[in-house]
């Protein structure tokens, strides 16, 4: 079975600074998706960010972008330029076929 | 409509009730989702069809749970017999079922509340 596993369950940074999330999966699975989804108060979950696990170029989403090392199974997710539209819930996803599983989240807040 | 819409918004219900939860995936998706999530927690998986079929279905918690999907659109979650430990938000994802892992587009969820 596979796990996700985020470390931190909160975190804050200053508006216009970078802040790095962490992610950590475990998988006997060669060929797999990693995913970051962003969940606002208003409950919608909303994608950031998608990697495939046979690419080896990091994913880059304007201000995100992700750490992907495979053999380590780590996937962090950078915020530039943080915005307070960013604040959220933050999950990272795994998923060999069709379900996806989610870590437990990390609450993101960013300060004005 | 342009996005996955679940209804109802939120849920009150007593104990030993049965309740239905609907979604309405986004137009032509052919794959659907059910997750459950419970307060403070990430999200659950709970079943998965493609088209009218659940290929996987294993992670219903229990037999008091159970889902149709009627017409590849709509997609109904039923809970019998509530009990306190189901009050979670149950949230529903459609994705065009042709990319293995294509991206899945969440509704707005319902909040389920049992008393």
């Amino acid at each position: 079975a596979q796990t996700v596993t985020q470390s931190q369950p909160e975190m804050s940074v200053q508006e216009a600074e970078t802040v790095t999330l962490s992610c950590t999966y475990d998988t006997s699975e060669s060929n797999y998706y990693l995913f970051w989804y962003k969940q606002p108060p208003s409950r919608q979950m909303i994608l950031v960010i998608r990697q495939e696990a046979y690419k080896q170029q990091n994913a880059t989403e304007n201000r995100f972008s992700v750490n992907f090392q495979k053999a380590a199974k780590s996937f962090s997710l950078k915020i530039s330029d943080s915005q307070l539209g960013d604040t959220a819930m933050y999950f990272c996803a795994f998923s060999s076929g069709s379900r996806l599983t989610f870590g437990e989240g990390t609450q993101l807040t960013v300060n004005p | 409509g342009a996005g996955v819409s679940q209804s109802p918004s939120n849920k009150v219900t007593e104990k030993g009730k049965d309740v239905e939860l609907r979604c309405d995936p986004i137009s032509g998706h052919t794959a659907l989702y059910w997750y459950r999530q419970r307060l403070g927690q990430g999200l659950e998986f709970l079943i998965y069809f493609q088209g009218n079929s659940a290929p996987d279905k294993s992670g219903l918690p229990s037999d008091r749970f159970s889902a149709e999907r009627t017409g590849e659109s709509v997609s109904t979650l039923t809970i019998q017999r509530t009990q306190q430990e189901d009050s979670a938000v149950y949230l529903c994802a459609s994705s065009s079922g042709y990319l293995e892992a294509d991206t899945q587009y969440f509704g707005p969820g319902t909040r389920l509340t049992v008393l």
